[in-house]
């Protein structure tokens, strides 16, 4: 079985403070998505990185596939109180679409 | 606007009933899937279709079982209800050959 391993697994900081979120594994994947929950609802897509070493980027966040595909890491440039939620790490499976998500990262911006 | 969307956003149910989850989704996806969410544990994957008729067990199938009729609909069926059946369901959808999933709202059961 594949896992993914968050860290940390919650974060409090305060608004226009820089953060970094981490996505770990032992298990190679194809692809590599983040999604963020917010409370009563259903995770979003943020973004998907399918090549070793890819980054990109949504307005203030950065997402970095690692060069082995291994591990992934979120950035978040001067959070705001908006950011705040349940970021999920997901690694999609080579032959299949299934994916396996991490254990989350709670993230909360005190205003 | 595209969605996913889940019949009820809260139940409660009694130990032993029979339970019905469903799931519609509006954007002519191929896969669908039933999550459930548990704090510390994650999204742990139930079952998943890639076409109508079609399912496959996936990590904790025990106690569960689908049905997809049609292929906008994949109903999860909680044949029998138990207190560690309590949790919040998720069901998603994606497009064949994407890995990009879009989720429901989610239902959070309880079972008493």
């Amino acid at each position: 079985t594949q896992l993914l391993e968050q860290s940390p697994q919650f974060l409090s900081i305060q608004e226009g403070e820089n953060l970094t979120v981490y996505c770990n594994s032992s298990s190679v994947f194809s692809s590599l998505q983040w999604y963020r929950q917010e409370p009563g609802e259903g995770p979003v897509l943020l973004v998907t990185v399918v090549t070793g070493g890819e980054v990109k980027k949504l307005k203030r966040l950065t997402f970095q596939f690692g060069d082995a595909r291994k591990d992934s890491s979120l950035h978040i440039t001067a959070a705001q109180p908006g950011d705040t939620g349940l970021y999920l790490c997901a690694g999609g499976g080579f032959g299949n679409e299934k994916l396996t998500f991490g254990t989350g990262t709670r993230l909360t911006i005190i205003p | 606007d595209v969605k996913v969307t889940q019949s009820s956003r809260y139940l409660v149910k009694r130990t032993g009933e029979k339970v019905f989850l469903e799931c519609v989704q509006d954007m002519d996806h191929e896969n669908m899937f039933w999550y459930r969410q548990d704090p510390g544990l994650g999204l742990r994957l139930i079952y998943f279709s890639y076409d109508v008729k079609m399912k496959e067990k996936g990590d904790i199938p025990e106690g569960y079982s689908v049905s997809r009729e049609k292929k906008e609909r994949f109903s999860l069926i909680l044949e029998s209800a138990s207190t560690n059946q309590t949790s919040m369901y998720l069901c998603a959808s994606s497009l064949q050959g994407e890995s990009g999933y879009t989720f429901g709202s989610g239902t959070r059961l309880t079972v008493v």
